[in-house]
């Protein structure tokens, strides 16, 4: 099974600030999915953005950027002008491209902590 | 908004006596999944479904069981609750979109569950 590493258990960050969240991943697999979903206090699970491994293209959305760094295993989110509002649990999540369900392999998650 | 619902948002319940958690969807999706939510785990897949009365365990399956038999619904049965699958539980769909292949999953607004 593939496994999904956050190593940063708490990110704190000043409003307007920029911070990046840390993800790693462990596949034998050449094509795949990786998302990032965010996780408020109203525990609603978010989807921020979304990569695919075929493209070298760096996703991004608005204030969110990825830098995925294929060879090695790397999924970092990048948050600018960080707002009051993108504090949250930040979850890293993997599929696998072939049939397998579908299903997600989650990261334990970074707690973001936004100051003013 | 996926159009999912979960019932009950929250439950307290004996050790012993069983549970069941509704996922309803509005959208017809082919896939729908049961994760749970631990401190210092993040989300794990209990069981999937591919369709009615298709359903497949997950990583963390004993001590449930589920059913699909209608499109909509997707139940969660815990035959004897345990103070262990005391958790938070979310239910997923994953759209199948012609032409896309990303997969991503859409989350349900969660079920508080907790086993006394």
């Amino acid at each position: 099974a593939q496994t999904v590493t956050q190593s940063q258990p708490e990110m704190s960050v000043q409003e307007a600030e920029t911070v990046t969240l840390s993800c790693t991943y462990d596949t034998s697999e050449s094509d795949y999915y990786l998302f990032w979903y965010k996780q408020p206090p109203s525990r609603q699970m978010i989807l921020v953005i979304r990569q695919e491994a075929y493209k070298q293209q760096n996703a991004t959305e608005n204030r969110f950027s990825v830098n995925f760094q294929k060879a090695a295993k790397s999924f970092s989110l990048k948050i600018s002008d960080s707002q009051l509002g993108d504090a949250a649990m930040y979850f890293c999540a993997y599929r696998t491209a072939s049939n397998s369900g579908y299903a997600l392999n989650f990261g334990k998650g970074t707690s973001l902590l936004v100051t003013p | 908004d996926a159009g999912i619902t979960q019932s009950p948002r929250h439950k307290v319940t004996e050790t012993g006596t069983p549970v069941t958690l509704r996922c309803h969807q509005t959208e017809n999706h082919r896939y729908m999944y049961w994760y749970r939510q631990d401190p210092g785990h993040g989300l794990r897949l209990i069981h999937y479904s591919y369709g009615v009365k298709d359903t497949d365990k997950g990583e963390v399956s004993d001590g449930y069981s589920v059913s699909r038999s209608k499109t909509e619904d997707f139940l969660l049965t815990l035959e004897s609750a345990t103070s262990s699958q005391t958790s938070v539980y979310f239910c997923a769909i994953s759209p199948l979109r012609q032409g896309k292949r990303y997969n991503e999953q859409f989350f349900g607004p969660g079920t508080r569950l907790t086993v006394l």
